[in-house]
């Protein structure tokens, strides 16, 4: 069975600072992998997604992650952390069985310090 | 395009009452979901559908049940409400091809009292 474990519940960075977001998956193929992002009372946006090809994943408003089989990782980065990136973040990993539903991670609580 | 859309946003519910969350996506994607999100936790899957009038089971179905008549609209039914059944509920939807994306409404907010 697949599975998504995010290490950090909350993660606190002053505005400006670099992030790294931690995600290791479970799978037994090689995985379809997925951020996405919820701002508080709102759905979720997809940020990036990686399916094959290039380990590096550029995704919106700044942020990229990188693949890395050997560790079943594929953690989440941004260089200079804005404001407006305060929210809560979901790794999560796609199945390949007929529903192709995902499974997702508890999530990271990110809160940006001006 | 609205993309996917839910009603109600929020709704308080006494133990024992029924209800319908309607969800709707007008981007005439096959793949519809239903998801539930507990405080401190990912999203968990309750019903899924491949198409109109095919729906299955997911990871917490149990209190729940689906319909998929058309291909824009798949509500999820409520038949007696718990507490345990408090949460918010997500839908999403995605075309089904081999590497698209599940697009998310904004949720349902759901107390049950």
């Amino acid at each position: 069975a697949q599975s998504v474990t995010q290490p950090d519940i909350h993660i606190t960075v002053s505005e400006g600072a670099s992030l790294e977001l931690r995600c290791n998956y479970s799978y037994g193929a090689t995985p379809y992998l997925f951020w996405y992002v919820q701002s508080p009372g709102q759905g979720l946006q997809l940020l990036l997604k990686y399916f094959s090809g290039d380990t590096l994943v550029q995704g919106i408003k700044g942020f990229e992650a990188e693949f890395k089989r050997s560790q079943s990782s594929f953690n989440l980065r941004k260089p200079s952390v804005h404001w407006s990136d305060a929210a809560e973040y979901f790794c999560a990993v796609g199945g390949t069985g007929s529903a192709r539903q995902l499974t997702f991670g508890s999530g990271t609580q990110l809160t940006v310090l001006p | 395009n609205a993309g996917v859309t839910q009603t109600p946003k929020f709704r308080i519910l006494k133990i024992g009452q029924s209800m319908t969350l309607q969800c709707t996506q007008d981007m005439n994607h096959n793949y519809m979901y239903w998801y539930r999100q507990d405080p401190g936790m990912g999203l968990k899957l309750i019903y899924y559908s491949v198409g109109a009038g095919i729906t299955d089971k997911g990871e917490v179905p149990n209190g729940y049940n689906v319909s998929r008549s058309t291909t824009e609209d798949f509500p999820l039914r409520l038949e007696l409400a718990a507490p345990s059944q408090t949460s918010v509920y997500f839908c999403a939807s995605r075309l089904g091809t081999t590497r698209d994306t599940q697009y998310f409404g904004p949720g349902t907010r759901l107390t049950v009292l």
